[in-house]
């Protein structure tokens, strides 16, 4: 089962930030937190990803709580192509060549309206 | 940087037939991984194959099997066809560096449909 609960749908205004909430209240200290997106019918492209600290990067910001269990995906200027379903996944580091393996939930599905 | 690929694009195929479905990971990539997205369903782990060996199974039954080659490209079996078959066939390779596998980039999947 998957370890984060999200939204099931969001709106966002084009040319504002959406801010895309992720809860993930077990998780452990080795786990990373993923997002990914789905735009219809394609296949998921990565966004971010952190462990404690908050990440950007040319697509976008990820910010971790303090005590890490819950996130916020944020998108600084939302564009009609951001319209996709936003997933967030925690993943174990995996040393010695365990498994990296995604588990996937239902994600959010931002519509950004023009 | 060539990303992932699959193909066929689309597939239709009918009950207990077999199939196969292809993925060439990226460039430098020696990890690859099957998922299995059904309609309105997020993608569910399949299997791994980390230098040619199976590194890891999801829940699918045997007749979901899998190859990975020399130059790290892998193949997707799948005998005796059900219509619960019917999804979209994901592909994502990684680089392993050491002992830490990094992060999925992903193809853009092969549409099965299953009559």
């Amino acid at each position: 089962d998957a370890k984060t609960t999200q939204p099931p749908s969001m709106d966002c205004a084009e040319g504002r930030a959406a801010n895309l909430p992720c809860n993930h209240s077990t998780i452990s200290g080795n786990e990373y937190v993923y997002w990914y997106r789905q735009i219809h019918s394609q296949g998921p492209q990565y966004i971010i990803h952190g462990l404690k600290n908050n990440e950007t990067n040319e697509m976008a910001s990820l910010i971790i709580t303090e005590d890490r269990k819950s996130s916020t995906l944020i998108l600084p200027h939302a564009t009609l192509r951001d319209t996709a379903v936003y997933y967030c996944i925690v993943r174990a580091s995996n040393y010695g060549g365990a498994t990296n393996k995604l588990i996937f939930g239902t994600g959010t599905l931002l519509a950004v309206q023009p | 940087e060539t990303g992932v690929t699959q193909s066929p694009t689309h597939l239709i195929k009918t009950r207990g037939q077999q199939v196969t479905l292809r993925c060439s990971s990226q460039s430098g990539h020696n990890t690859v991984s099957w998922y299995q997205q059904a309609l309105g369903q997020g993608p569910q782990f399949i299997f791994q194959y980390y230098r040619e060996e199976e590194n890891g199974r999801g829940n699918f039954p045997p007749r979901f099997s899998g190859l990975q080659f020399p130059n790290y490209s892998s193949e997707l079996n799948v005998n005796a066809l059900e219509l619960d078959d019917s999804a979209l066939y994901l592909c994502a390779s990684s680089p392993s560096r050491g002992f830490f596998t990094d992060t999925q980039y992903f193809g853009p999947g092969t549409r099965l449909t299953v009559l």
